[in-house]
């Protein structure tokens, strides 16, 4: 399991919350990514990570900010949580392999519904 | 924009029967990736495709990457339940160890005996 966790795994907000999920890993990778999956859309890049303090815009950030303090820990923020951000939440991190090819291997996952 | 397309986005097939799913990608990449999910879990890593030709087996499951004509196909041989889940495929749009990839909406399958 690549040594992520994610938490919490399972949260109920209100609308207009602040909420933050935290990415854990164990194994010192320097890319960290958050994904979204909702049904009919597959997984989609929200933000993404290449070094402690180094961040960047994936394909949906609006409404999501991301912070890395420690190489291990990739927190995820939704600043005023709206309905349309209920979604299944995905943390990556991404592993070197021979031959010069790189895998994403994939946390657990965090459900979150905003009511 | 890139555009990761996959069909059929739902298949029913029987025990026995062969199928193949369809990855179509709207720009160049030579980083193809196949996962597996379950229902209510995370994505499992399948297949790592690197090249034009580049084919990888495991068991029953076959997938092979055409970079000219953008297309990857993942091949079910005499399928059986235990591959029932949904199947997604993922081009990496950067290359080297960035890794943003864009999914395909995922391909459900269910394997009815």
């Amino acid at each position: 399991d690549a040594g992520i966790t994610q938490s919490p795994r399972h949260k109920v907000t209100e609308t207009g919350t602040p909420v933050t999920l935290r990415c854990h890993q164990t194994e010192n990778h320097r890319y960290m990514y958050w994904y979204r999956q909702d049904p009919g859309h597959g997984l989609r890049l929200i933000h993404y990570s290449y070094g402690v303090k180094d961040t960047d815009k994936g394909e949906v950030s609006d409404g999501y900010s991301v912070s890395r303090s420690k190489t291990e820990d990739f927190l995820l923020t939704l600043e005023s949580a709206t309905s349309s951000q209920t979604s299944v939440y995905f943390c990556a991190i991404s592993e070197s392999r021979a031959g010069g090819r790189y895998e994403q291997y994939f946390g657990p996952g965090t459900r979150l519904t905003v009511t | 924009e890139l555009k990761v397309e996959q069909n059929p986005l739902f298949l029913s097939m029987q025990e026995g029967k062969n199928y193949t799913i369809y990855c179509n990608y709207s720009t160049t990449s030579d980083r193809l990736y196949w996962y597996r999910q379950d229902p209510g879990k995370s994505l499992e890593s399948l297949f790592v495709l690197l090249s034009n030709g580049a084919v990888k087996q495991e068991g029953r499951l076959m997938a092979s990457l055409d970079t000219k004509a953008r297309l990857s196909t993942l091949h079910i041989t005499a399928a059986v339940h235990d591959l029932s889940a949904t199947y997604f495929c993922a081009v990496d749009v950067y290359g080297g160890s960035q890794g943003n990839l864009i999914f395909g909406k995922g391909t459900k399958l269910s394997v009815k005996p």
